[in-house]
């Protein structure tokens, strides 16, 4: 069965700090891959996708994809106390039409 | 203006009744899905819908049926509802079938069964 793995959380950090989120998914033949914010209460929001190996930067955001490895993240620079949400990473697998989600990493940023 | 809109926004109903969910977006976007979100916050695909072809069906009790008039609308239809079916469900569009631009989400409907 295909999945996709995030630690729950909270990932609690500190106003300023960088944080760092982590996704691993199990299919080796993956080919887009997305992270999504969704605050409480609220529906997700599309922050970025990635399709290549290596890094993508948008603003204080970059996404990071190691296919050999199976993992994708993401990484807020600067975090303020608005960045707190769940981030929720989403996979595509080849020959489906459908994202696969993970089960959310819960940010806290502390003022 | 509202991309993806849902409605209505909260429904609270008893054990055993129908009721419907209705979907519009005005991003001229192909596909359309809907996606249930559990307690635990886990987003789980049900049905997708590309200029109103079914082409995803997710294994769901067969009491939730989606219908697509026009490939703008995608409703959802829950017949005898159960304590089960309550969550939140997401409608989402996308430009294509492969969705590689990303979903764009409606706002939600949170259903209570009692």
């Amino acid at each position: 069965q295909k999945e996709v793995e995030q630690n729950s959380g909270p990932l609690s950090v500190p106003e300023g700090a960088i944080a760092s989120l982590n996704c691993t998914y199990s299919d080796r033949v993956s080919q887009s891959f997305f992270w999504y914010r969704q605050y409480s209460g609220k529906s997700p929001e599309l922050i970025m996708s990635i399709y290549s190996n290596g890094d993508k930067e948008d603003g204080r955001f970059t996404a990071q994809l190691n296919k050999a490895s199976q993992y994708v993240s993401l990484l807020i620079r600067d975090s303020q106390p608005s960045d707190s949400a769940t981030y929720l990473c989403a996979v595509i697998y080849s020959g489906t039409y459908k994202y696969i989600f993970g089960t959310g990493t819960r940010l806290k940023v502390l003022a | 203006d509202t991309a993806v809109s849902q409605t209505p926004k909260y429904l609270v109903t008893q054990m055993g009744n129908d009721k419907s969910i209705k979907c519009e977006q005005n991003l001229g976007h192909d596909t359309m899905y809907w996606y249930k979100q559990d307690s635990k916050k886990f987003l789980k695909i049900m049905f997708s819908y590309n200029n109103k072809e079914l082409i995803i069906n997710e294994t769901v009790p067969n009491r939730f049926s989606p219908k697509s008039p026009d490939k703008a609308h995608l409703n959802l239809h829950i017949n005898s509802l159960e304590l089960g079916d309550s969550a939140v469900y997401f409608c989402a569009s996308s430009r294509g079938t492969i969705s590689n631009y990303g979903y764009t989400f409606g706002s939600g409907t949170r259903l209570t069964v009692v």
